[in-house]
């Protein structure tokens, strides 16, 4: 079983959508990281967090440290959204060390 | 906004050459990352270095070698291409933090091809 799990795989969803994204794991962790890449392009960090919840804009990330899970909400979603979605955990004890998932392929249709 | 540049978009090789990827970062980060991305395996690191000529092996080291003599320019070499280092390598930077990595900058990515 991997360290880092998440789900969907892939998810399609309309224009307007509210979108949810989830990520688990199964070890001790000292933060949390939600990623995006565009197909071909490189990746860009949306969040890092350790403890409850996020927002920039359309985007929401929370984290539950008890449960060990975290989501990652895109309200009224858009085609410019589509992209792998990944969620990254720092291992507790390692500053530098990264757990990935294997990410979740976002497709917006308008 | 912090801009991490890696030299080659695309690169193809021929088996046993030696390959020299750079990245330089220009927001004085302490740490540098290697990674490699293969589709199904995700995104693994090869190298980390948090200061000038220091670096700490990660999941996949072996074929690969690092340099960093400056803070901003960090290199990843393949001593001798083989046909299984054919993959996408990602550069990254962060500030330190205590127990965690710090918000990730990546680069463009370098899609290496070895024949």
């Amino acid at each position: 079983k991997n360290e880092v799990e998440q789900s969907p795989q892939n998810l399609t969803a309309q224009e307007g959508e509210f979108i949810t994204i989830n990520c688990s794991y199964s070890v001790g962790i000292s933060a949390l990281h939600w990623l995006q890449q565009h197909p071909g392009g490189g990746i860009v960090s949306l969040f890092m967090l350790s403890s409850g919840k996020k927002k920039h804009g359309r985007l929401i990330a929370t984290i539950n440290i008890q449960e060990k899970h975290s989501s990652l909400h895109i309200t009224a979603s858009h085609p410019r959204d589509s992209a792998v979605y990944i969620c990254a955990v720092n291992r507790g004890g390692s500053n530098y060390k990264l757990t990935f998932g294997k990410g979740t392929l976002l497709t917006v249709n308008p | 906004d912090v801009k991490v540049t890696q030299s080659s978009r695309y690169l193809v090789k021929r088996t046993g050459e030696k390959v020299f990827l750079e990245c330089v970062q220009d927001m004085d980060h302490e740490n540098m990352f290697w990674y490699r991305q293969d589709p199904g395996l995700g995104l693994r690191l090869i190298y980390f270095s948090y200061d000038v000529k220091m670096k700490e092996k990660g999941d996949i080291p072996e074929g690969y070698s690092v340099s960093r003599e400056k803070k901003e320019r960090f290199s990843l070499i393949l001593e001798s291409a083989s046909t299984n280092q054919t993959s996408m390598y990602l550069c990254a930077s962060s500030f330190p933090l205590t127990g965690a990595t710090g918000e990730l900058f990546f680069g463009e990515g370098s899609r290496l091809t070895v024949l």
